[in-house]
């Protein structure tokens, strides 16, 4: 069976543009978050979704949207860019609630000039 | 809030040696937590959990970690290291039912 995917793999955008990053979790699994690692970091919650709801928000601004599809899979978007969004956009997918195991997705590199 | 330190950035250890990663939690009550291994330009992949039960927890690659509530402690142990643990390594918490709140992380360097 196919992991979490996700696309693009890097990515490079100019302040201020927009930019949309995609999730594709694992069959079956009803579950997606993301989450941002900047270089040298440990990953910073963004969202998580389940069964098309949004279920949490971690703590950054509204220039950060995101939404799940009916086959589960999500984008994250990105309005506005600012340089320090420059990092790795990781996607987990899990079955269920949280305490299911998480799978994260290889990640999209997204650098900011 | 509920959070992970880990302590240590930078661990260093030779080819079959014991390999100790270190992690502490704060929590008011008894949390979820987990190690993952990151290997450079890849995702994140789970190596073991707490939840429940039995506070010795044994993951893939030879790692476990013991969960110790008065210490408020989750560390991670392997007996012999092997050149291929070279990876960074993440302690995190569930604080909730929705987020999953990760350390700095621990960055291996295993020496021949």
């Amino acid at each position: 069976d196919a992991g979490v995917t996700q696309s693009p793999t890097h990515l490079i955008k100019t302040r201020g543009q927009h930019v949309t990053l995609r999730c594709s979790p694992i069959s079956g699994h009803k579950s997606v978050s993301w989450y941002q690692q900047v270089l040298g970091q440990g990953p910073q919650f963004i969202f998580q979704y389940y069964e098309k709801e949004e279920r949490g928000r971690g703590n950054f601004p509204d220039r950060f949207s995101a939404r799940q599809f009916p086959n589960y899979s999500s984008e994250l978007n990105v309005n506005a860019l600012l340089l320090g969004d420059s990092a790795l956009y990781l996607c987990a997918s899990r079955a269920g609630t949280a305490l299911y195991e998480q799978y994260f997705g290889p990640g999209t590199r997204l650098t900011v000039t | 809030a509920q959070s992970v330190t880990q302590l240590g950035s930078h661990v260093s250890v030779s080819e079959g040696a014991l390999v100790l990663l270190r992690c502490n939690y704060s929590s008011s009550v008894p949390p979820y937590l987990f190690w993952y291994v990151q290997y450079p330009n890849q995702g994140l992949q789970l190596l073991l959990k707490y939840t429940t039960g039995a506070t010795l927890v044994k993951g893939i690659n030879g790692f476990e970690a013991e969960f110790k509530k008065s210490e408020t402690s989750f560390h991670l142990t392997k007996p012999s290291a092997h050149m291929s643990d070279a990876a960074e390594y993440f302690c995190a918490v569930i604080p909730n039912n929705n987020d999953m709140r990760f350390g700095a992380g621990t960055r291996l360097t295993v020496k021949p």
